[in-house]
């Protein structure tokens, strides 16, 4: 059972590139995440699903797309990546409406340059 | 969105109990009452949440108060392992509920040896 599992772990973009950061979850969980966290903050909802098919916005979306075509799995996409982006980028997942636990990936460390 | 407010930063020694507390006084009826902690370098775990009854596990325990307008998360002997940046996140439960965590600053634990 891997829980929630982020790809890649790093990356270093440079200013305009474009990446796609995969997150999947084995738990058979309805809820998904993205957050940004940078260095010294708590971390800021960027993008969240709901159930497949669905997604919307969190508190800081801007720059960023996302995608929940399978149940499994949430995609955040950076069209035209910017050194604001530079951060620590974790993706959660839940099962029911906020009476259990989230369960959250290891991070992914992304640089833009 | 219901607030809460935690201490910036903690000290405490090894071995000793540990009383994080957590202010929400526009808490509502419908608000649970979830704490997270994250280990440096590592994504957020789940440690407990309550809703009005005081709650234990394994990990620690949760006494609200019984106007529910703050609550304390108790470590009832901290290890060296327990620094961490410790979350009082509110979570409103119902139909609308999309299980969000909206992170604060958080109490920043340091145990001392």
């Amino acid at each position: 059972n891997a829980g929630v599992t982020q790809t890649p772990k790093f990356r270093v973009l440079k200013t305009g590139q474009s990446m796609t950061l995969l997150c999947a979850q084995d738990m058979n969980h309805e809820y998904m995440y993205w957050y940004r966290q940078d260095p010294g903050m708590g971390l800021r909802l960027i993008h969240y699903s709901v159930g497949e098919g669905t997604t919307a916005k969190g508190e800081v979306p801007d720059g960023y797309n996302v995608s929940r075509l399978k149940k499994q799995n949430f995609l955040l996409g950076l069209e035209s990546a910017a050194p604001s982006q530079t951060s620590v980028y974790f993706c959660a997942s839940s099962y029911s409406q906020g009476t259990t636990e989230a369960f959250f990936g290891q991070g992914t460390r992304l640089t833009v340059v | 969105d219901a607030k809460t407010t935690q201490p910036n930063s903690m000290e405490s020694n090894e071995e000793e109990p540990v009383h994080l507390p957590c202010n929400h006084s526009t808490i509502s009826g419908t608000d649970y009452i979830h704490w997270y902690r994250q280990l440096p370098s590592q994504g957020p775990e789940y440690v407990i949440h309550g809703l009005t009854s005081n709650v234990n596990n394994r990990m620690a325990s949760l006494a609200i108060a019984e106007d529910r307008k703050s609550s304390t998360l108790i470590l009832h002997r901290a290890t060296l392992r327990d620094a961490a940046v410790y979350y009082c996140i509110l979570l409103t439960h119902g139909s609308s509920n999309t299980g969000k965590l909206i992170f604060g600053q958080g109490t920043t634990l340091q145990v001392k040896p």
